[in-house]
């Protein structure tokens, strides 16, 4: 079956244009999770999904950066005006269910990584 | 809150072991490993539940110290393709908030 799928790749673009992130989760999988990893660094929590809705946005470093969830499939991760500092690899992963006592291994995609001139 | 990894790099040669931490300052839920190879996505090892409960892959050994908020992972006879960053994420409440630590890189020479 299909792993977690991210596009694009690559992505360069220039100080304070608006940039959108796509992420497609494994099929069934109704948990979803952002992460942002700077070069060289680790795993930087961003938002956490259960379905559509968003029950922890905690980790969204500023007002620009904001994300949905619809059909309880595709995710989209958008970054408005975007900073130098926001240039990282932006990580997607979903597993199999998330609330409470959540044992469920997080099954990750292949990333977007992000320039910002 | 992030979780601190020791050490912060190691290099072994096949077939040698090594042992890498993974410390909080908060009580655990739940401890989970990944490791992840240059440009690639992390992959799952193991989780690790407060009360004893493991989940993983069996080849890889790890331990959970609640008292100590502590874990560690254990790779005996290691080979090549056991090279790449490794790192911890805890869970305080049982939810799905990780929280990563820096990552320990480990590298195996032949």
């Amino acid at each position: 079956g299909a792993g977690v799928s991210q596009s694009p790749s690559n992505k360069v673009t220039e100080k304070g244009k608006d940039v959108e992130l796509r992420c497609d989760p494994i099929s069934g999988h109704t948990a979803l999770y952002w992460y942002r990893q700077s070069l060289g660094q680790g795993l930087e929590f961003l938002i956490y999904f259960q379905g559509n809705s968003a029950p922890d946005k905690s980790g969204l470093p500023s007002d620009r950066f904001s994300a949905e969830r619809t059909g309880g499939s595709v995710s989209t991760l958008t970054i408005q005006r975007t900073q130098q500092e926001d240039s990282a690899v932006y990580l997607c992963a979903s597993s199999l269910r998330g609330g409470r006592q959540g044992t469920n291994e997080q099954f990750f995609g292949p990333g977007t990584r992000l320039t910002v001139l | 809150q992030q979780p601190v990894q020791s050490p912060q790099a190691v290099i072994l040669r096949e077939g040698e072991d090594a042992v890498i931490n993974c410390s909080s300052s908060k009580a655990l839920y739940s401890v989970h490993w990944y490791r992840q190879k240059h440009g690639e996505a992390p992959v799952f090892l193991m989780i690790l539940l407060k009360g004893g409960e493991q989940k993983g892959h069996e080849k890889i050994s790890a331990s959970f110290n609640e008292k100590k908020q502590q874990s560690s992972l254990y790779l005996t006879a290691s080979q090549l393709s056991y090279s790449g960053t490794y790192f911890c994420g805890t869970d305080l409440l049982g939810g799905n908030k990780l929280v990563f630590g820096a990552g320990t890189i480990l590298r195996v020479k032949s």
